[in-house]
């Protein structure tokens, strides 16, 4: 079945490290790819989706891209800020289906 | 638009106690999910409505579980004989029809079952 594998956190960086969480995924066809993020407290957010190969999602510094070749999505930021302490989620959707699958999720750290 | 509501935001009850949570999607959007998530875990899909419609209910989900949505608003989610197991995040989240829409959270309601 379709399934979403990250990284095991916590990750703990300093203030303008640059930051990479991987996620693979397993699916048939052509799922649609996302980033949620959970602020301390808060729901989940949309942090970025892409929709087919190749595409590219960006939102507030981060990116991800869609890699067909390697079945990956894996988030990135060139320069985290404390704010950015949260904990991230990969996800996918098939384009047929109704069903989010989500990952376990990779907790971030972000120290002065 | 003011967001997913979810009520209440916590609910302790004795095992084998009877509970329900309610879920308000965003006005405008037609679908609307119940996802499960537990300490350390990515959310884990329960049931999914499209309008008044149940269209997908996961086969993990015990038959002590039921949701509604009656006029195609809102929702409720019952738990009947409540477990110790059952305690967790209850998360609701509402999209818009089309693909691939995005789907909106709300803040979850956390059961403790003691």
């Amino acid at each position: 079945g379709d399934s979403v594998t990250q990284m095991e956190g916590p990750v703990t960086l300093s203030e303008e490290a640059f930051l990479t969480i991987n996620c693979t995924y397993t699916a048939t066809g052509y799922p649609s790819l996302f980033w949620y993020v959970q602020y301390p407290g808060e729901g989940l957010q949309l942090l970025l989706k892409a929709t087919k190969a190749d595409d590219k999602g960006s939102n507030k510094g981060f990116e991800a891209t869609y890699r067909k070749e390697t079945t990956s999505f894996h988030l990135e930021k060139g320069s985290v800020q404390v704010s950015d302490s949260a904990v991230y989620f990969c996800a996918l959707r098939q384009n047929t289906g109704n069903q989010f699958y989500f990952g376990t999720g990779t907790s971030l750290t972000v120290i002065p | 638009d003011t967001g997913v509501s979810q009520n209440p935001r916590h609910k302790i009850t004795k095992r084998g106690q009877n509970v329900t949570f309610r879920c308000d999607p965003i006005s405008e959007h037609n679908r609307l999910y119940w996802y499960r998530q537990t300490l350390g875990q990515g959310p884990e899909f329960l049931t999914y409505f499209q309008n008044e419609a149940q269209l997908e209910k996961s086969r993990l989900l015990s038959d002590r579980f039921s949701a509604e949505r009656p006029k195609g608003s809102f929702s409720t989610l019952e738990i009947q004989r409540t477990e110790q197991g059952d305690s967790a995040m209850y998360l609701c989240a509402s999209s818009q029809f089309g693909d691939p829409s995005p789907l909106h959270f709300g803040n979850g309601t956390r059961l403790t079952v003691t």
